[in-house]
């Protein structure tokens, strides 16, 4: 099961862009990447999930570069609702998903 | 139902009752998952089902604590004889067989033992 890590924390003002980088050096070939978004009393939230390249959907962007020992989950123009914790996996053939402490972004006004 | 759903949202009990938590995946999902989140801290894993089956269940904390699934539906997480310390949010998650990547959570069971 691959290990990753990321920043414990970031903070943001409203209306910038928020890049996330987590490194997962050891991923495994069949391994995707997956980032999850948890606010306070929820439960976290699949966001976005990637294999290779870019991928895009209405809430984020995901960036993995070749070697895909990293990937970066870009937050564009954040709002305060953006505030929240993310967290980023990898693996597929686990039944056990582990979650980190993830990052704790705070977008200021 | 649309989503996963988990029961009841808050639970207080005294220390030393059983508890119950409840979890309806969502349709077609025959994995199931159990975690919990402690005040502040990352998601703990607890137990994880395929259909009724449980393959894994490594992250029991103890032998107070167990869980069952009925078919690929409902499960149930016990907790025998709580203790201040399982004082968390409860939460549980399905996902298809072929994904267990992505993982779609319930709102919690917040506990809270007296």
């Amino acid at each position: 099961l691959a290990k990753t890590t990321q920043p414990i924390s970031m903070d943001s003002y409203e209306g910038q862009e928020v890049n996330i980088t987590c490194s997962h050096n050891n991923i495994a070939t069949n391994d995707y990447i997956t980032w999850y978004q948890q606010f306070p009393s929820q439960g976290p939230r699949f966001i976005i999930q990637g294999y290779k390249t870019k991928v895009t959907n209405e809430v984020a962007s995901l960036f993995i570069p070749a070697d895909r020992k990293s990937s970066t989950l870009s937050l564009p123009r954040v709002s305060l609702s953006d505030t929240a914790v993310y967290y980023c996996l990898v693996g597929l053939n686990t039944d056990k998903l582990i979650f980190g402490t993830g990052t704790r972004l705070q977008v200021f006004p | 139902g649309a989503g996963v759903s988990q029961s009841p949202s808050n639970k207080v009990t005294e220390k030393g009752k059983d508890v119950e938590l409840r979890c309806d995946p969502i349709s077609g999902h025959t994995a199931l998952y159990w975690y919990r989140q402690s005040l502040g801290q990352g998601l703990e894993f607890l137990i994880y089902f395929q259909g009724n089956s449980a393959p894994d269940k490594s992250g029991l904390p103890s032998d107070r604590f167990s869980a069952e699934r009925t078919g690929e539906s409902v499960s149930t997480l016990t907790i025998q004889r709580t203790q201040q310390e399982d004082s968390a949010v409860y939460l549980c998650a399905s996902s298809l067989a072929t994904r267990p990547d992505t993982q779609y959570f319930g709102p919690g069971t917040r506990l809270t033992v007296l």
